[in-house]
């Protein structure tokens, strides 16, 4: 399956801005989701990339840059509530568009 | 207001036993997902459906797993025979097209003693 690669952790301060990493093997690659969950809930779907470039949904912003194999959420005005496991996840057209997800970057805001 | 299904919730069974964990993806979706998270793995994609056809099962234990869509109301996971490594969240998630998103159940947490 598709491999991704993002940071295990990131800490940062309640109003702040923080952006989280993903890179990607290109081999089939189609389109760069990205999926937020609280301890012990399921994954929620933040946003999806298919094209180069930003897509902005609220205090959520995601980027994917093909030619770098690479994309990132942004996330604004951080607020507790966002402390959380941010997956990256990726669909791949050798595999039938099969949905594989990076191991996730846990997310801490602190006051 | 149209959600994943996933029976049952939690479920401790004694190694060597069978395991049946279900799901009933949002009626229309034509793609089904079954991952495993854990600490040390993330989720792990162990089978994948579109329109009940397995299309990806490369990251399921062929030994021990399978996964079925006897109807597209239901899927179907099963351990048999179950080890405690099995020991795990199962999520079933489903979707369409070409999954800009997957909706995902509250999952089945599995343990195995």
């Amino acid at each position: 399956g598709q491999s991704l690669e993002q940071p295990s952790e990131v800490t940062a301060v309640e109003g702040a801005i923080v952006q989280i990493n993903c890179t990607y093997q290109t081999s089939g690659f189609y389109g760069l989701s990205w999926y937020q969950q609280h301890d012990g809930g399921a994954p929620t779907f933040l946003s999806y990339n298919a094209l180069d470039g930003l897509e902005e949904t609220g205090r959520f912003s995601s980027f994917l840059s093909r030619s770098d194999s690479y994309g990132y959420l942004l996330l604004q005005e951080l607020q507790m509530k966002d402390s959380a496991s941010y997956f990256c996840a990726g669909s791949n057209s050798n595999s039938g568009y099969a949905l594989n997800f990076g191991k996730g970057t846990s997310l801490l805001v602190t006051p | 207001d149209a959600r994943v299904t996933q029976t049952p919730r939690h479920k401790v069974t004694e190694m060597g036993q069978e395991v049946t964990m279900r799901c009933q993806p949002i009626l229309g979706h034509n793609t089904v997902f079954w991952y495993r998270q854990t600490m040390m793995q993330g989720l792990e994609l162990l089978a994948y459906f579109r329109n009940r056809a397995p299309l990806d099962d490369s990251g399921m234990p062929k030994d021990r797993f399978s996964a079925e869509m006897p109807d597209a109301t239901l899927a179907t996971l099963k351990i048999q025979p179950s080890e405690p490594r099995d020991s795990a969240v199962y999520f079933c998630a489903s979707g369409t097209g070409m999954n800009t998103e997957a909706f995902f159940g509250q999952g089945t947490r599995l343990t195995v003693v």
